[in-house]
């Protein structure tokens, strides 16, 4: 099973609402990560976690807020997002050490009206 | 920071044509990976490559580690509609806790049935 579940595929709220996207992986993986994905660009980083603590962060907006509940689950808080911030927000896991590629979930398309 | 030059940024081929793409990095990286994204969908592992000459396939499809460290490339062959994606190559170097990837830009591919 090399699957990475996130819900919801769709999502659209306004500027003052409290959101959250959701990701689960059951292979084991000690490392996940959440990505933004703008159209036909590649996918930036925006924060890693490992052994469930945050070990990345690429300086993102306090109105992002990441959590790892657990090994499997991996969370993102949304509030007060912008306009700008409508993406596809990606979730990825992968082993650690020497066998480092990234499985991505199906990602949550977010519009923020 | 680390580079990723990806070329060319899109093909428009014919069913049934060969297609090759290929990745330069101004540094090195440990390993390589080739994903493939289709729309609306999140990127999907095709290959992963971790020495130094590596040369590896997966049913249509070929990559190499550059011999450098500094490069790779993907081949398809014999290529069909449901090719049609934006390929992304991706490289890795490992060092302690970086879990980073850094992706090109990405190749878009039609094909024309």
């Amino acid at each position: 099973d090399t699957e990475v579940t996130q819900t919801p595929k769709h999502l659209v709220m306004g500027m003052t609402n409290k959101k959250s996207l959701k990701c689960e992986q059951h292979m084991g993986h000690r490392a996940m990560y959440w990505y933004k994905q703008k159209a036909k660009k590649p996918p930036e980083l925006m924060f890693v976690y490992s052994y469930e603590k945050l070990s990345i962060n690429e300086s993102v907006p306090s109105r992002f807020s990441p959590e790892c509940p657990n090994s499997s689950l991996l969370n993102l808080h949304l509030h007060a997002l912008q306009p700008e911030d409508s993406a596809l927000y990606l979730c990825a896991s992968s082993q650690t050490g020497l066998r480092p590629e990234a499985f991505f979930g199906q990602g949550t398309r977010l519009t923020v009206v | 920071g680390q580079q990723l030059n990806q070329s060319p940024q899109s093909m428009f081929i014919q069913e049934g044509e060969d297609v090759s793409m290929n990745c330069t990095s101004s540094s090195i990286f440990n390993t390589w990976l080739w994903y493939k994204q289709e729309p609306g969908e999140g990127p999907v592992l095709l290959i992963a490559l971790y020495k130094a000459g590596e040369l590896t396939s997966n049913g249509r499809l070929t990559a190499q580690f550059g011999i450098t460290r500094k490069d790779s490339f993907l081949n398809i062959s014999a290529s069909i509609p449901s090719d049609v994606g934006i390929y992304f190559c991706a490289g890795q170097y490992s060092g302690g806790s970086n879990y980073k990837l850094t992706f090109g830009k990405g190749t878009l591919l039609t094909v024309n049935p």
